[in-house]
């Protein structure tokens, strides 16, 4: 049972728009920054996002990250094949004293 | 460029004894903190803990805490992780990565180890 809650998987066709969410509480998400980060198939994971919403450079500016209290999103608009993978948002726990992820989303561009 | 290089896959038998590495380039490995996170088959990205390699400073994940070791040798800008006494149950791979200068996020992942614990 991951520490912050993610949807198990979405969908969407080639060109649309999708969005990730990641909930949390006030002891992560509420008062820390939250990241996301993409793995596509048989890879490492990837930083996607930073600081709620900054894109390290070279990641388009497709991706975009919100946070809003307890709950963030990720958002990816023109969807390509190539987007296809696994996402996970992670931050920090400030009652653990440790980093945790969520339980990852699966992308299908159908 | 920065790179972070992990040490091959391994194979164990239960009880056995384990130590993998990390091996830091590109940058000042002594600056940043190195973190371990865990991924049994077919799972998500579990975080055991991290380490600051300049002075050894190691912090782990409660579910973490005591069932492995972190480790550095920051002559070499290496970063280990050990487990002893293996059990199927730690059949995973293991990534090391960077935490990014804010410390927090994992800006820069390793290639990833393979354990298989397998009598």
């Amino acid at each position: 049972q991951s520490v912050l809650t993610q949807p198990p998987s979405v969908s969407a066709a080639p060109g649309q728009k999708v969005t990730i969410s990641c909930s949390g509480s006030s002891s992560n998400i509420g008062n820390n920054y939250v990241s996301w980060y993409q793995q596509l198939p048989g890879t490492a994971p990837k930083l996607l996002i930073f600081d709620n919403n900054k894109r390290p450079s070279g990641i388009p500016d497709r991706f975009s990250g919100s946070k809003s209290g307890t709950s963030a999103t990720l958002g990816i608009t023109g969807l390509q094949t190539g987007d296809e993978a696994d996402y996970y948002c992670g931050t920090w726990d400030s009652s653990l004293s440790a980093g945790v992820f969520g339980g990852g989303t699966k992308l299908t561009v159908l | 460029e920065v790179q972070l290089v992990q040490s091959g896959a391994e194979v164990k038998k239960p009880g056995e004894s384990l130590k993998i590495s990390c091996k830091g380039s590109g940058y000042s490995f002594t600056n940043y903190w190195i973190g371990w996170v865990r991924q049994m088959p077919g799972k998500g990205l579990e975080w055991m803990g991290i380490i600051y390699p300049d002075d050894s400073d190691t912090r782990y994940s409660p579910s973490f805490q005591g069932q492995v070791t972190i480790s550095g040798d920051k002559s070499i800008s290496t970063a280990y992780l050990q487990r002893s006494s293996l059990k199927a149950s730690d059949t995973a791979m293991y990534y090391c990565a960077r935490l990014g200068s804010s410390g927090r996020d994992l800006d820069y992942w390793g290639q990833g180890t393979l354990v298989t614990v397998s009598s």
